[in-house]
């Protein structure tokens, strides 16, 4: 299977972490990039190649990708980060795969 | 500053069709793979097309094959979808995206801020 899936909604209090998963058949045998989306806008990479962090992009967002699922981890969350984050991936068959997104709400 | 602009949306009949355009600037334009990208209201982001740095290689997403037909121009610095036989389902805000930051990576790094097409009668 190509398919991608994230869940569509997570929610964390100010300060916390937060964890948004990316799930594939053998994901962890493709580079997983990240997209933050805030309403409006075009989307952002805050994780390019698994972990690495695009300049500008805050410490707190970092990424790990092994196995079946990718990680996208938020360290002291705050009130900015609420967005839509997307997964992406490369498949050489079929191109670009985008997981479904997920809704990151801080309160 | 790398920089993609969109232009050539807008309201297209059913059946119909419409070119898009992408004009890049800021960087080495033909270094790079490309993309077309769209969000309908309210849903997720569908990639829709990818061309090569040199236009040799070209994929499309199964939801457009054969109706949408990508290419660009690299002597101009532009990136271009010639969208025929459009449906209603193809209403949403196209993106042009390029791959980066390095020329062998496939995420993408710049996106431009989206043009709108509506398809309707």
């Amino acid at each position: 299977s190509s398919e991608v899936t994230q869940p569509p909604s997570l929610s964390v209090s100010p300060g916390q972490t937060a964890s948004i998963t990316c799930s594939g058949d053998k994901l962890g045998n493709k580079y997983i990039f990240w997209y933050q989306q805030k309403p409006g806008q075009s989307p952002v990479s805050v994780i390019y190649e698994d972990n690495k962090r695009p300049s500008g992009i805050p410490e707190r967002f970092s990424g790990s990708n092994s196995g079946n699922t990718a990680t996208l981890t938020i360290s002291g969350t705050q009130a900015m980060d609420e967005a839509d984050y997307y997964c992406q991936a490369w498949d050489s068959i079929t191109g670009v795969l985008f997981g479904g997104g997920t809704h990151l709400t801080v309160l | 500053e790398m920089q993609l602009v969109e232009s050539g949306g807008g309201l297209g009949q059913p059946g119909g069709s419409l070119r898009l355009s992408c004009a890049a600037s800021g960087f080495t334009f033909s270094n790079y793979n490309m993309n077309w990208v769209r969000q309908a209201p309210g849903k997720g982001l569908e990639w829709v097309s990818y061309i090569s740095f040199s236009g040799n290689t070209i994929y499309y997403a199964e939801s457009v094959k054969g109706r949408f037909t990508i290419s660009r121009d690299n002597a101009r610095n532009s990136l271009y979808l010639q969208m025929n036989s459009l449906r209603a389902e193809d209403t949403a805000l196209y993106f042009c995206a390029k791959f980066g930051p390095t020329m062998g990576s496939n995420g993408f790094d710049v996106w431009g801020q989206g043009t709108m097409v509506t398809v309707s009668s």
